[in-house]
């Protein structure tokens, strides 16, 4: 199974800040990694897909970079609703296994 | 508009099943590889099940194999998940997503349906 690590588990940040997310795999995943976004009681969204793929209308301070086994969620200038928990997920193999997750938390 | 409504958790006791549904409408559901994710309060994200689109592949995550069994109905456009012999940390909200191919990735997300194993 192919093991996906997420750093920080938490960050504090305020509005404006760049903020970036990193998820590191076991192995190459050729692009097949997601990001996503959840709020409190909320399903998650889907921001980011194929690694750097912005999926349609998400903002565009959200982007999505990376290749091999390291990758990495960047939002540009972080705005009051980007206060949520996001989460990577691989999809290049079963099973699919998703990141500890990043709570993104007002400073 | 794509929609996933998922029905069918509640409180159960250990040991006992239930049976989830995940009602797709908005898209060609024959057409698509679905997944059942699950959430425990207060964690994260654990895929759970996989099913393809005729059904000829699925796949478990090791947590729940043999307990839990995954199908579909394409002629109602029904998801399923068949959950036994359940124990406290099956405890969860279970959320329906649609994958797509090239790139794979799941889309659509239900908004969910709670599960509580408890006594």
């Amino acid at each position: 199974d192919i093991q996906m690590t997420q750093s920080p588990s938490s960050l504090s940040a305020s509005v404006g800040d760049r903020v970036t997310i990193t998820c590191r795999a076991s192995q190459s995943l050729s692009g097949y990694l997601n990001w996503y976004q959840q709020k409190t009681g909320k399903a998650p969204k889907l921001l980011i897909y194929a690694a750097s793929s912005l999926q349609s209308g998400v903002p565009t301070r959200f982007s999505g970079s990376g290749s091999g086994t390291d990758f990495t969620l960047t939002i540009s200038s972080l705005q009051p609703e980007d206060f949520a928990t996001y989460y990577c997920l691989q999809t290049y193999s079963m099973p699919r296994t998703f990141g500890q997750g990043t709570r993104v938390e007002v400073k | 508009e794509v929609q996933l409504v998922e029905s069918g958790g509640g409180l159960v006791r250990p040991g006992g099943s239930l049976r989830l549904s995940c009602a797709a409408s908005g898209f060609t559901f024959a057409n698509y590889r679905m997944n059942w994710v699950r959430q425990a309060p207060g964690k994260g994200l654990e895929w759970v099940s996989s099913i393809s689109s005729s059904s000829s592949t699925i796949y478990y995550a090791d947590s729940i194999k043999g307990r839990f069994t995954i199908f579909r109905d394409n002629a109602k456009n029904l998801l399923y998940l068949q959950i036994n012999s359940l124990r406290p940390e099956d405890t969860a909200v279970y959320y329906c997503a649609r994958e797509t191919e090239r790139p794979w990735t799941f889309d659509f997300w239900g908004q969910g349906t709670m599960v509580t194993v408890s006594s």
